[in-house]
């Protein structure tokens, strides 16, 4: 089936660091890919809808200048957290949606634990 | 963000017990999907829902798109212990969006 790759899985960084998180799809196209927020115990919260050659779509009340999301490729989207703080720390988790069709089910990565120190 | 009411919000139950869970939106979604989320990692797909009034199986798990388009439901037969984890309903209005989720439900099951 298909496959969302993220990558790193966790990272664990200094205060004033930026961090790049990698979302792949390994066996099929995504024009879409989607990057969410996740606090402990709590829901998924979509940050940003990255659509490949184009400008990211931010959710309201997420910096576009601090979170920058790049879609180059068709099986590539990245986020960048610049200049991190303590308070981004969180769960970062992408997912995918396969090119074609209506009915195409959104994939999602492993997620990456971002602590910032 | 916009979010779905998903209830309830945790379980505990004895292994061999049928759960259900639902989730409710005061908007009408195109797809219904449910998800299950392991402790450190992403959602995994579970069943997906296209058709207003659909009823779809995957093994001990049946879900219902419901017939205003604007609920759904999760149900486990006979569980088990691997079935713990945190169940996630999420909505979709059109292909290409974002996908809505609940808030999950936490299901415990002891042995």
């Amino acid at each position: 089936g298909a496959v969302v790759s993220q990558h790193p899985s966790r990272v664990i960084c200094k205060s004033g660091t930026s961090v790049k998180i990698e979302c792949r799809s390994l066996d099929f196209q995504a024009t879409t890919m989607f990057w969410y927020r996740q606090f402990p115990k709590q829901s998924l919260m979509l940050m940003a809808t990255s659509n490949e050659g184009s400008k990211a779509t931010y959710e309201q009340g997420v910096e576009k200048d601090k979170f920058l999301i790049n879609h180059a490729s068709l099986t590539l989207s990245t986020l960048t957290v610049t200049s991190a703080h303590p308070e981004d720390s969180s769960f970062y988790i992408c997912s995918a949606r396969e090119w074609g069709g209506r009915n195409q089910p959104q994939h999602f990565g492993d997620g990456t634990r971002l602590s910032i120190l | 963000g916009q979010q779905l009411n998903q209830s309830p919000q945790s379980m505990f139950i004895q292994e061999g017990e049928d759960v259900s869970m639902n989730c409710t939106s005061s908007s009408i979604f195109n797809t219904w999907l449910w998800y299950k989320q392991d402790p450190g990692e992403g959602p995994v797909l579970l069943i997906a829902l296209y058709k207003a009034g659909e009823l779809t199986s995957n093994g001990r798990l049946t879900a219902q798109f419901g017939i205003t388009r604007k609920d759904s439901f999760l149900n486990i037969s006979a569980s088990i212990p691997s079935d713990v984890g945190i169940y996630f309903c999420a909505g979709l209005y059109q292909a290409g969006t974002a996908l809505i989720f609940g808030k999950g439900t936490t299901l415990s099951v002891s042995s």
